[in-house]
């Protein structure tokens, strides 16, 4: 079965950059694509971005364009979430999520607290 | 961006009674060519990752009780508990694909 697993939890100061990993599992890595969806509490998900594993397509969300890198390394069927410039507004549970248009596996999730 | 309003922000129903969650879009999430809408419904408990429900506007994931159904269309879509079990308490999202990805700001579903 398909199996999502995140990076721990990360407390940050402003300014700075976190990167996240998702470990896949279960399934064949290049086939589905990978995407990035946080949430911050009490709120709904907001999508970030999009990446095939299988070629060195990407899209961001306009929100997130100039801040968001998305990579990975199929060797070790891994996808990452790197956020620069973070500000306390950026605090929130970061999941990846497989799927084209609807997503139907997620991770656990990554709490990013951002805080001076 | 398309935003995505649900209605209510939450409900409280009895155990076995029906449950009816509302999502409007802001423009058409309909596309013409294939007659599909380009909606999507979750749950999340809390603590866990949203769980897909249903997709197309109406069809659902495999594994998920057909007491869950979708309908609409266009702008207007609507998710319903047809009888509510204890383990449906959870919020619910919509979310539409048919120009970026846009989620709705939730509905929490209660035992009255």
């Amino acid at each position: 079965q398909v199996q999502l697993v995140q990076s721990g939890a990360e407390v940050k100061k402003p300014g700075a950059s976190v990167k996240v990993s998702c470990k896949a599992s279960g399934y064949t890595f290049a086939n589905y694509h990978i995407n990035w969806v946080r949430q911050a509490t009490g709120q709904g998900p907001e999508w970030m971005g999009w990446m095939n594993p299988n070629s060195d397509n990407i899209g961001y969300a306009q929100k997130f364009q100039g801040r968001v890198t998305m990579t990975r390394n199929t060797s070790i069927t891994t996808a990452y979430m790197e956020l620069s410039s973070l500000r306390s507004e950026d605090t929130a549970v970061y999941y990846c999520a497989t799927g084209n248009l609807w997503f139907d596996s997620w991770g656990q999730g990554t709490l990013v607290t951002v805080s001076s | 961006d398309i935003v995505m309003t649900q209605s209510p922000d939450s409900l409280a129903v009895s155990l076995g009674a029906r449950a009816t969650i509302n999502c409007k879009s802001s423009q058409s999430v309909l596309y013409s060519s294939n007659n599909k809408n380009y909606l999507a419904w979750y749950q999340q408990k809390p603590g866990q990752p949203p769980k897909l429900l249903i997709y197309w506007a109406s069809t659902r994931e495999s594994g998920v009780p057909d007491r869950f159904s979708g309908s609409g269309s266009g702008t207007d879509f609507t998710l319903t508990i047809s009888s509510l079990r204890a383990e449906d308490v959870a919020v619910y999202y919509c979310q539409q694909y048919y120009s970026g990805l846009t989620f709705g700001g939730g509905t929490k579903v209660e035992i009255k």
